[in-house]
């Protein structure tokens, strides 16, 4: 079946730091990828997203890229603010009949410290 | 508009008890799942409506679970009688295409949750 697989966490970084959280997926045929973001006190949103191979998402200065040779779609930030903090979700999504399933990765914390 | 509303937003009981949560999904969205996210874990699919039938419960716990979505708009999922394994933060979330966030329809929209912890 499908999984996702994301670096664990919690990741500190210093403000102005450059960000990657990697993550890896398993999966059959060509599903989308996603990244999801958890604020504090919020609910989960849409960061950005890649429909097919070699697309990149991008989004708040966010991007990852969907790399269907390494089965992977890291994201990365040149530049983190205190505001970035969150958690970090990798997803992968499919449909299968009339149901559309989205496969979670566990999270990262990121914190950045001004 | 107006997001996703869930309540309530915490829940204390004891184990063998009941609970039920209460989701008002997005004006418009035919989709509403629920998902079950347990600390340190992302979020799992539980049971995926369009309108008021079910599209996907293969992973809804039917035994001590159950879902309904009355005239395809508000939802409820009860769970009875609650186990230890069950505290977790219950996601209601809506779209309005049924394969949203596939590429091929729109966003999926999460409320902020309900936490349920069962002592």
């Amino acid at each position: 079946g499908d999984s996702v697989t994301q670096m664990e966490g919690p990741v500190t970084l210093s403000e102005e730091a450059f960000l990657t959280i990697n993550c890896t997926y398993t999966a059959t045929g060509y599903p989308s990828l996603f990244w999801y973001v958890q604020y504090p006190g919020e609910g989960l949103q849409l960061l950005l997203k890649a429909t097919k191979a070699d697309d990149k998402g991008s989004n708040k200065g966010f991007e990852a890229t969907y790399r269907k040779e390494t089965t992977s779609f890291h994201l990365e930030k040149g530049s983190v603010q205190v505001s970035d903090s969150a958690v970090y979700f990798c997803a992968l999504g499919r449909v299968s009949g009339s149901a559309r399933q989205l496969t979670f990765g566990s999270g990262t914390q990121l914190t950045v410290l001004p | 508009e107006a997001g996703v509303a869930q309540s309530p937003r915490y829940k204390i009981i004891e184990k063998r008890q009941s609970v039920a949560f209460w989701c008002n999904p997005i004006s418009g969205h035919a989709t509403l799942y629920w998902y079950q996210q347990i600390l340190g874990q992302g979020p799992k699919l539980l049971i995926q409506f369009q309108n008021n039938g079910v599209v996907d419960d293969s992973q809804l716990p039917k035994d001590r679970f159950s879902a309904e979505r009355l005239k395809g708009v508000d939802s409820t999922l009860k769970i009875q009688p609650a186990k230890l394994e069950d505290s977790a933060v219950y996601l209601c979330a809506s779209s309005r295409y049924p394969n949203a966030g596939t590429g091929g329809g729109s966003e999926l929209f999460f409320g902020e949750g309900s936490r349920l912890t069962v002592l």
